[in-house]
């Protein structure tokens, strides 16, 4: 059966702190991974998809960076938080074919820049 | 751009009462439209999906109805339960090539005694 990882569950960083976060999915291969960020009230925001390895598309411009640097696994990065960057970030993975999308997400990771 | 709006924001139903949430999208290339289920501190879940093709789909308790002239789809929940309380989200994708799924907002549900 298909897993996804995601740490850590929590994190406190001061502003300007450099950020990773690392999610890798298991059971299953070549798979589109996905970043979200839940803020209150405002739903869930693509951050990040990536449809293979090194292919990265950005949905919004913002202070954070994707990479993909083997087929599951998925990094969010930032080299200097700000404030605005606290939120719920949730790593997502669907298969990639055609006809039903689902997507199965991690725990998430709740990030308080400080 | 927001391109699916979910109403309400909270929902407070009694036991045993329906619970509905609606959404509306504007991009006509959707063609998937899933609804989330989350409870605090998880990821969200998939509890329920449908495709434009028919107008309604029933998995116990849970229903989706679709219109799809009017771009309009909605979460019926039939006797709700206490446990049934979580924020549900409903999303739309195009499944060209990516399969992105947009959410929508979320409804914060709350179902009492």
């Amino acid at each position: 059966s298909q897993t996804i990882h995601q740490w850590p569950a929590t994190l406190v960083q001061p502003v300007g702190s450099p950020l990773s976060l690392e999610c890798t999915v298991e059971g299953t291969s070549n798979p589109n991974l996905y970043w979200y960020r839940q803020a209150a009230g405002r739903g869930l925001q693509l951050l990040f998809y990536s449809v293979g390895i090194g292919q990265i598309s950005s949905e919004v411009p913002q202070n954070l960076s994707a990479s993909r640097p083997q087929d599951r696994q998925f990094i969010l990065s930032s080299k200097k938080l700000l404030l605005s960057d606290s939120g719920f970030y949730l790593c997502a993975w669907s298969v990639r074919r055609t006809g039903n999308t689902e997507a199965f997400f991690g725990q998430g990771t709740r990030l308080t820049v400080v | 751009q927001q391109q699916v709006k979910q109403s309400p924001q909270s929902l407070i139903v009694q036991k045993g009462g329906i619970s509905i949430i609606n959404c509306a999208y504007e991009n006509t290339a959707f063609d998937y439209f899933p609804w989330y289920q989350q409870f605090p501190g998880k990821g969200p879940a998939l509890l329920i999906a449908i495709r434009p093709d028919v107008s309604e789909k029933k998995e116990g308790r849970f229903t989706i109805s679709f219109n799809k002239s009017a771009k309009q789809f909605s979460l019926h929940i039939m006797d709700s339960q206490p446990g049934d309380s979580a924020t549900y989200f409903c999303a739309a994708s195009d499944d060209f090539g990516n399969e992105k799924l947009t959410f929508g907002t979320g409804t914060r549900l709350t179902i009492i005694p």
